[in-house]
């Protein structure tokens, strides 16, 4: 299948400070990228649909000054945690659609931890 | 509002057994299911799928069925093995979009 990658795979930052997540479709390209969260033990919460060279659209409940997401080419997105807080710490997931309907694929996650 | 949810939190099997994973969904809308693997620490792996036109796919040990008159998914694994353990979650979407509603996830337990 396609190759979804994220970076980095862990982050561990200080209280007030910004992290940045890459998500890369490696060997295809996206036009449309989802984000998800997932606390421990819980299934995966879609945070926002990353739309190539267009807004994000974000669930409700999300902030989107929180959660900036930035999509600028078809193989990158990326989502940018401000002023990171202890409970922004979560395994962060995104996935790349393929084009093909409905196919998308998940890259490998990113745990935050905010201290 | 709409869900898609599982009936049980974990399930443990004995190694070579088959196992049952089952999956309600509330959205009549739904037109494409998915089943993922989740390993800790690691991202969804897409195990198998099926559109609302089917009741039955199968792959590789594995096969989803799909009844929507009573809005119930299942995924059977054929001869269990220990690789299989992990955290299974059905997912839902409608249309052409991507945009996944994921279930509660399941633990798949092996038993040597």
């Amino acid at each position: 299948g396609a190759v979804v990658s994220q970076h980095p795979s862990r982050v561990i930052c200080k209280s007030g400070t910004s992290v940045k997540i890459e998500c890369r479709s490696l060997d295809f390209q996206a036009t449309t990228m989802f984000w998800y969260r997932q606390f421990p033990k819980k299934s995966l919460m879609l945070m926002a649909t990353s739309n190539e060279g267009s807004k994000a659209t974000y669930e409700q409940g999300v902030e989107k000054d929180k959660f900036l997401i930035n999509h600028a080419s078809l193989t990158l997105s990326t989502l940018t945690v401000t002023s990171a807080h202890p409970e922004d710490s979560s395994f962060y997931i995104c996935s790349a659609e393929t084009g093909v309907a409905n196919e998308a694929f998940f890259g490998q996650g990113t745990r935050l931890t905010v201290v | 509002g709409e869900s898609v949810g599982l009936h049980l939190p974990t399930l443990s099997v004995q190694e070579g057994d088959n196992s049952i994973i089952n999956c309600a969904y509330s959205n009549s809308a739904s037109d494409y299911f998915i089943w993922y693997k989740q390993e800790s620490g690691k991202g969804p792996q897409f195990i198998i799928d099926i559109r609302s036109n089917m009741d039955k796919r199968q792959g590789q040990r594995v096969t989803v069925l799909l009844n929507k008159t009573v809005k119930h998914l299942s995924l059977q694994i054929a001869a269990t093995q220990p690789g299989d353990s992990a955290v299974y979650f059905c997912a839902e979407s409608t249309g052409a979009n991507s945009k996944l509603t994921f279930g509660k996830g399941i633990t798949l337990s092996v038993r040597p």
